[in-house]
């Protein structure tokens, strides 16, 4: 059975750093993996998605990397700002289906 | 506006009440899930339907019931043999051939 862990749980940064977060996963038989945001009590909204034959996507400040020999991704964010203080979810997707990781809470102080 | 809209925002149940959460849709989307989201545990599953009077059990279905007489609907009811029901509850959507899932704002349910 497939299953997701992000690391830490909640991490704590000064403005402008860069940083990473990281999503690791058992089984590496996947279709795709995603990464999402999550404001307090609202939805998620997707950040990047990597197909399983990729090994990384970029969205403007964000770099998302996919290694499945070792069942881990990365999520860069470069530059950070308080406005990206949120929860990041990882989730891999498996035939339409999605299973997700617990989610770093991050908080970047001004 | 397109999108994907869960009502209501906040739900209260009373014991051996049974509730219905409202997912609606308007992207002409093909699946649609129901997950529940714990503080700490991230998402997990509790229906999927992949086309309109078909669907199939997540990984926590037990005192969940749903059903999907239209597309662009998806309602969730909690029945009374949910004896946890507690939870932020979010409704998602994709299209056919994309995997990118778009999540509605979520219903937070609480017991009185």
């Amino acid at each position: 059975k497939q299953e997701v862990t992000q690391i830490p749980a909640a991490l704590s940064v000064p403005e402008g750093e860069n940083l990473v977060l990281n999503c690791s996963f058992t089984d590496s038989a996947i279709y795709n993996l995603q990464w999402f945001r999550q404001d307090p009590g609202k939805g998620l909204t997707s950040l990047l998605l990597i197909q399983s034959s990729q090994r990384e996507q970029t969205s403007g400040r964000l770099n998302a990397s996919l290694d499945k020999s070792s069942g881990r991704s990365t999520l860069y964010i470069a530059a950070s700002q308080p406005g990206d203080s949120a929860t990041y979810l990882c989730a891999v997707g498996d035939r339409g289906k999605l299973i997700f990781g617990q989610g770093t809470e991050l908080s970047v102080k001004p | 506006d397109g999108g994907i809209t869960q009502s209501p925002k906040y739900l209260f149940r009373k014991e051996g009440q049974n509730v219905t959460l409202s997912c609606e849709q308007n992207l002409n989307h093909d699946a649609m899930y129901w997950y529940r989201q714990d503080p700490g545990q991230g998402l997990r599953l509790i229906y999927y339907s992949q086309i309109v009077n078909d669907f199939q059990k997540g990984d926590i279905a037990e005192g969940y019931s749903v059903s999907r007489e239209k597309k662009e609907s998806f309602p969730l009811t909690v029945t009374s043999a949910q004896k946890n029901p507690t939870a932020f509850y979010l409704c998602a959507s994709r299209i056919q051939g994309d995997y990118i899932q778009y999540f509605g704002a979520g219903t937070r349910l609480s017991v009185l």
